[in-house]
């Protein structure tokens, strides 16, 4: 059974840095491309990045509104994924989930409050 | 404001059809997959359909998705009182710096 657990999150000030984890279980982490997708509170979902596989290259993708700030990578020995958040802004608090593939399974996601 | 347009609502009795309407454009609906996801109340979001209409193992054949051009849909037959939940579409855009694109997500009611 794919299992996917996210964890890190909580209250952060403006400006400030904190790193999501995510522990995958139930396939080959490895060979998996992986996104993380969040979700505003009462809002709908917004794509954030993703990497590739080792084997593909293991290039990371951002969105706009987090390119340059976020950093995406990836564990594949202790099968976990991660999103380095920098510079956080108010707008960045959200619900943020980690996704495989084609976002075929998603974990329960971790509430990131920023907020001074 | 989200690049896939759904409408914000829907609703339906037991018993009944309902589809929920996804609008793109060529550089995402019109040229990749679509994709349906199911977040029912306080839960992550699940997926429904995947490459226009395959369904994952579990999800019932009551639910089945469609596209034509750079629009998509998804139908829900025999409706449930569980079917309640927000829906989102979902598709690749081959945009430059632009990857997994939402629709904003349609909350349907079973009356």
């Amino acid at each position: 059974e794919v299992q996917l657990v996210e964890s890190g999150g909580g209250l952060v000030k403006p400006g400030g840095s904190l790193t999501l984890s995510c522990a995958a279980s139930g396939f080959t982490f490895s060979n998996a491309w992986m996104s993380w997708v969040r979700q505003a509170p009462g809002k709908g979902l917004e794509w954030v990045g993703r990497i590739e596989s080792k084997t593909d290259g293991g290039t990371t993708e951002y969105a706009a509104p987090v390119k340059g700030r976020f950093a995406i990578s990836r564990d594949d020995s202790q099968n976990t994924l991660y999103l380095q958040m920098n510079s956080l802004k108010t707008e960045d608090t959200a619900v943020y989930y980690c996704t495989t593939g084609i976002l075929d399974y998603w974990g329960q996601g971790t509430l990131v409050t920023v907020s001074s | 404001q989200s690049v896939l347009t759904q409408p914000p609502s829907a609703s339906g009795t037991p018993g009944q059809r309902v589809t929920i309407s996804c609008s793109g454009s060529s550089s995402n609906i019109g040229s990749n997959y679509v994709y349906w996801f199911q977040q029912l109340p306080g839960t992550a979001p699940k997926l429904l359909i995947y490459r226009n209409n395959q369904r994952p193992s579990g999800v019932p054949d009551r639910f089945s998705g469609s596209k034509s051009g750079t629009s998509a849909s998804l139908a829900i037959s025999g409706l449930r009182s569980e079917d309640e939940a927000d829906y989102y579409c979902a598709a690749w855009d081959d945009s430059p710096s632009v990857y997994w694109v939402f629709g904003g997500g349609t909350k349907l009611t079973v009356l």
